[in-house]
């Protein structure tokens, strides 16, 4: 059985630093059709893709986001963690990571969601 | 940057009408990079479909996408009480992803 779990604070002061924590079970960061991404909705509002990273370390950011984000792994852990600087109260939301699967040669779907975490920016 | 804007914004229908949904993009692209996910409230998305028409693992056949070029549609051909919720299309091209805003199903 698959599964994603993010973790992580529930509560940041505007401009500290925010650092997620997405661990996976019943799959390997490792395996090369697998991969996982960060994705955001603030409340009420739509899903904003964040960051991206693939079996072999290959990484992409969301070009509006880029400087505040660093996304890693560690396969061993099976651990994907998602760090963001200087936040603010606009980036109060529900943070999800979900796994990327593919069907074919570039045929890419987030086919297992974690349940999500709601950060809350305020001082 | 690829700009995903769906319409409508919400769709008021009944239990056993036809939803279509519609999905546009500000640019050309192959339909193997559009992806459709539902969205209950308080639950993550779930994947829909994908490469436009392909049903993923256990989704009804209620449930079908269609498209090409820049103009994607998601056709609910029936709604069960379970499908009224919000419905998301997205793009990839392997360095990123955009989702559209949204469209809302609601019963009415």
């Amino acid at each position: 059985q698959v599964t994603l779990k993010e973790s992580g604070p529930v509560l940041v002061k505007p401009t500290e630093t925010l650092t997620l924590t997405c661990t996976v079970s019943g799959f390997s960061l490792s395996d090369d059709r697998l991969s996982v991404s960060w994705i955001r909705q603030p409340p009420g509002k739509a899903l904003e893709w964040l960051a991206h990273i693939f079996s072999n370390d290959k990484k992409y950011y969301n070009t509006s986001l880029n400087s505040r984000l660093t996304i890693s792994k560690d396969t061993s852990k099976s651990q994907v963690v998602l760090t963001m600087t200087n936040m603010d109260p606009v980036d109060t939301a529900t943070y999800y990571c979900a796994r990327s699967n593919v069907a074919a040669a570039g045929i890419y779907f987030f086919d297992n969601w974690g349940q999500g975490t709601l950060v809350t920016v305020s001082s | 940057e690829l700009v995903l804007t769906q319409s409508p914004g919400t769709l008021s229908l009944s239990p056993g009408e036809r939803a279509t949904l519609s999905c546009r993009a500000s640019q050309t692209f192959s339909s193997s990079f559009l992806t459709w996910y539902q969205q209950k409230p308080g639950q993550a998305p779930r994947l829909l479909i994908y490469g436009t028409s392909t049903r993923a693992t256990g989704i009804p056949d209620r449930f079908s996408g269609s498209g090409s070029g820049t103009d994607f549609t998601l056709t609910i051909s029936r709604l069960e009480p379970e499908d009224f919720a919000l419905y998301f299309c997205q793009h990839h091209d392997m360095s990123s992803w955009t989702f559209g805003q949204g469209t809302k199903v609601e019963i009415k």
